[in-house]
């Protein structure tokens, strides 16, 4: 079973709208959090990166929150434009792996609509 | 997309056929990383290089063999493929200072159709 849930599994939003997307994580111990955000036919790129310590962070119209008693995230995005369309990915790394292994979510596959 | 290059884009190659995938990556790190990443699945690592040593294999099936002559430039050689090996290939480079490895940073990815 993947340690990193995320949900939905894909929405569509129409411009100008907020979203929220859900990530649920059992990695432990816990070391980072991060959001990744994919164009199609591109390679993730980083949105935000979380601490234990760190419970929101933001770049720009995108915060994330971080509850690391519940194991749980978000991801919202405000005033959403058609570039946001995109798949966003949960990424969870332990502090028991000695090189940073990253434990991926499936990704929320995200529509923006005119 | 300066920091990790990857090439080829696209790669369609026959079950019987050779091929290697490519990745240059420019940020002066000293991980590299291969990746799978199939339709509505988590990324897969695949194979983990720190100053060109493999550190990781994932139990990936021998018919990827990879590659790392220095810290800058990675390869997946690919022989006798199978159609479920279809998928993106993502490349990544890090930092790594002793136990700790830094924000992974993503090649444009190869798209492999295995016919």
């Amino acid at each position: 079973k993947n340690q990193v849930e995320q949900s939905p599994q894909s929405l569509i939003i129409l411009e100008g709208k907020n979203c929220t997307l859900q990530c649920n994580y059992t990695v432990s111990p816990f070391s980072n959090l991060r959001w990744y955000k994919q164009d199609t036919g591109r390679g993730p790129v980083s949105l935000t990166i979380m601490t234990f310590s760190e419970n929101t962070k933001s770049n720009g119209r995108y915060t994330a929150t971080l509850d690391a008693d519940t194991k749980q995230s978000s991801l919202h995005i405000t005033a959403s434009q058609l570039s946001d369309s995109a798949s966003y990915i949960c990424v969870v790394s332990s502090t028991t792996d000695s090189w940073g292994k990253l434990q991926f979510g499936a990704g929320t596959q995200v529509v923006v609509t005119p | 997309e300066t920091g990790v290059t990857q090439t080829p884009r696209h790669l369609v190659m026959g079950m019987t056929n050779k091929k290697s995938l490519k990745c240059e990556q420019h940020l002066g790190h000293n991980a590299m990383y291969w990746y799978k990443q199939s339709a509505k699945k988590p990324l897969e690592l695949m194979f983990v290089y720190n100053f060109k040593e493999q550190t990781e294999n994932n139990s990936v099936p021998s018919r990827f063999s990879p590659e790392c002559p220095n810290s800058s430039h990675l390869f997946l050689h690919l022989h006798t493929l199978q159609p479920e090996d279809s998928a993106l290939y993502l490349c990544a480079s890090s930092h790594r200072d002793g136990k700790t490895s830094y924000e992974q940073y993503f090649g444009p990815g190869t798209r492999l159709t295995v016919t």
